[in-house]
Parts: C-alpha cells; sequence; structure tokens
C-alpha cells in the first residue's frame, strides 16, 4: 500500500536550518506531486509547497518563499524539505502528504506520519 | 482564500447527528476536501470534490455544498467519529486549510 516514512524529530537553535525526509513506497514515486504541510502545537494546518517529484518543478506558499527549498532524489524515492533561519514560530510537526493519484489534485492521501521540529535555545 | 469553520467545537452524544460547516472567502467551486485528525495522527481524507466520499470512508459521513458554503454531516456519531475535522479548499493558489472544528462527546 501507499506509504510516507518521515525522518525523525529535530530540536534545532533559532537561525538554524532543518532538513526532514519523506520516503515513499507502494507507489511510482515520480507519478504523483509530493506536498508538505505544517502544523504547529494545539493549532490548524498550513500548506507549505508541492514539487512534481518527476520534474522537479515546485509551488511554493508565498509566506516561505525563500527560506524554503523541496528537493527530490528519484533514486531512493524520497522527497525532502528544508526550512532556513528558523525561529519559535517554526516549532511544529511537518507531514509530507501525495496527491491520491497521477496528475494534479491537490488533495492529499496519504499523510506521512509526522516529523517534530522544536526550535529552542 | 480564507476558509472559516464553523462552530469551533461541537458537543454531539453517540448516535446523534453532527453538521459541521465551512465558508470559503470567494467561490471555490466544488474544489473542496474534508479531513479527520485524531491526537497525535495525521490527517485522513474524508471528502473530495465536495461531496466524494474517499477510499474506505463509512457512508454515515457525507459532504455537501458548492461555491462558498459547504457542509459536512455525520449521521450518526460513533465513538471514533470524535475528532477535530479540517476542510481545505484547491481552488487556486496558496491551498488554504479552515481552522477546524472539533467534534466532543457530549
Amino acid at each position: 500500500q501507499v506509504q510516507l516514512v518521515q525522518s525523525g524529530a529535530e530540536v534545532k537553535k533559532p537561525g538554524a536550518s532543518v532538513k526532514v525526509s519523506c520516503k515513499a513506497s507502494g507507489y511510482t514515486f515520480t507519478g504523483y506531486y509530493l506536498h508538505w504541510v505544517r502544523q504547529a502545537p494545539g493549532q490548524g494546518l498550513e500548506w507549505m509547497g508541492r514539487i512534481n517529484p518527476n520534474s522537479g518543478a515546485t509551488n511554493y506558499a508565498q509566506k516561505f518563499q525563500g527560506r524554503f527549498t523541496m528537493t527530490k532524489d528519484t533514486s531512493i524515492s524520497t522527497a525532502y524539505m528544508e526550512l532556513r533561519t528558523l525561529t519559535s514560530d517554526d516549532t511544529a510537526v511537518y507531514y509530507c502528504a501525495t496527491d491520491p493519484a497521477a496528475g494534479s489534485y491537490n488533495w492529499f492521501d496519504p499523510w506521512g506520519q509526522g516529523t517534530l521540529v522544536t526550535v529552542s535555545s | 482564500i480564507v476558509m472559516t469553520q464553523s462552530p469551533a467545537t461541537l458537543s454531539v452524544s453517540p448516535g446523534e447527528r453532527a453538521t459541521l460547516s465551512c465558508r470559503a472567502s470567494q467561490s471555490v467551486s466544488s474544489n473542496l476536501a474534508w479531513y479527520q485528525q485524531k491526537p497525535g495522527q495525521p490527517p485522513r481524507l474524508l471528502i473530495y470534490g465536495a461531496s466524494t466520499r474517499a477510499t474506505g470512508i463509512p457512508a454515515r459521513f457525507s459532504g455537501s455544498g458548492s461555491g462558498t458554503e459547504f457542509t459536512l454531516t455525520i449521521s450518526s456519531l460513533q465513538s471514533e467519529d470524535f475528532a477535530v475535522y479540517y476542510c481545505q479548499h484547491y481552488h487556486k493558489w496558496p491551498l488554504t486549510f479552515g481552522q477546524g472544528t472539533k467534534v466532543e462527546i457530549k
């Protein structure tokens, strides 16, 4: 079955960068858009951007442009997100999630298990 | 596009009907999805296209609406349905979510 497995929790200092991985299995990695969504503690969901794992083309939420980068390594069916210049407001669970099928759908099914990123001095 | 969900919290007894609302600040046509999230878990897709149930979702979940007004109805609440529900539009960039409705046991 389609599965997304993310890397483990991270603790970072303000001003640092974090890189989170999302390993896909059970489907053709290059066929489905891959999104990143975050959720601050006790808060709602915030879409950050998506990547086409085939072409590498990206769409970013304007809020994150300039300090957020999505990449992929098709040889190991893994997508990455990197967020730079971290502040305490970036403390959140970061999720990867796919489109439900090949094509461009922009709703999410399934989701990874989430990666907690804590930013603290 | 701002998505506004109401109410913030809904207290319902098991077996009762729950009606959750989602309003978009401008028309999103039928480009709307609903998700369920339980504590410590990622969201789970329930509905897409405003009214189409995702694979494996029980028939007690139904979605309706188009344009700016949407509703998620749970016809007879089961114990496993107590959770937070989010709507999300995918009409244009950026994709945005509502702030969520928590369905709690009355």
